[in-house]
């Protein structure tokens, strides 16, 4: 089971283009998360999902939009790069949104935006 | 507001010592929290949860506690090894499906 997987691994992107950063879970999860990972800073939430079809706001959302077509999908794109969006980015998976259910994360995509 | 506070910020130990690492969070109310381990270039992964009721639960030499009165958490590895290396991160999940992670101890095993 290849579990959860992010593309690309890494990217240089100039500002001002746009990109989308794609996840992928195979395990049937209802909930999937993006957050962003900057060194000396806790993972921060940019935006989640509970269910196909539905999608929220975390704690980082400027900048970027999420869609959750099917459950197995849930892409974040950057409309406009901007080199504060530099960053590592996480995406995640769990069974149910909150509770205590384990997320499980995707390898990562470091971002450079110059 | 909601924090999770992790010390130290890095340790490094030599290869077959023990080391503690500690959680402190003002989340409420409080629901569980979990010890994650991130490898360096890779996600995060579950090591433990800690639920309100419970004080101490061991995932092979990774041994979680909690103090719900105090907030306070830590986890404490014995007889380390190099594979240990790693950041350590400390997660709260609150009410609503509030969820905050601390900014993770980064612990270099040398040999």
């Amino acid at each position: 089971t290849a579990g959860i997987t992010q593309a690309p691994t890494s990217q240089i992107l100039a500002a001002g283009r746009s990109m989308t950063l794609r996840c992928t879970q195979d395990m049937r999860h209802n909930a999937m998360y993006w957050y962003r990972q900057d060194l000396g800073l806790g993972l921060r939430l940019i935006h989640y999902s509970n269910t196909a079809g539905t999608t929220g706001k975390g704690e980082v959302p400027d900048g970027y939009s999420v869609s959750r077509a099917n459950t197995d999908d849930f892409p974040l794109t950057l409309a406009s790069a901007v080199p504060s969006q530099t960053s590592v980015y996480f995406c995640a998976s769990s069974d149910a949104a909150g509770g205590p259910d384990e997320q499980f994360f995707g390898p990562g995509t470091r971002l450079t935006v110059l | 507001k909601n924090q999770v506070e992790q010390s130290p910020q890095s340790l490094i130990i030599l290869e077959g010592k023990n080391c503690t690492l500690q959680c402190n969070y003002t989340v409420s109310p409080f629901s569980n929290l979990r010890w994650y381990k991130q490898d360096t270039g890779r996600g995060p992964v579950s090591l433990t949860i800690m639920t309100f009721s419970e004080n101490t639960k061991s995932n092979g030499r990774y041994t979680a506690t909690l103090d719900a009165d105090t907030k306070q958490s830590s986890l404490h590895i014995t007889a380390s090894q190099l594979s240990d290396s790693a950041s350590y991160i400390c997660v709260v999940n609150g009410s609503a499906s509030k969820i905050i992670f601390g900014s993770g101890t980064r612990l270099s095993i040398r040999p």
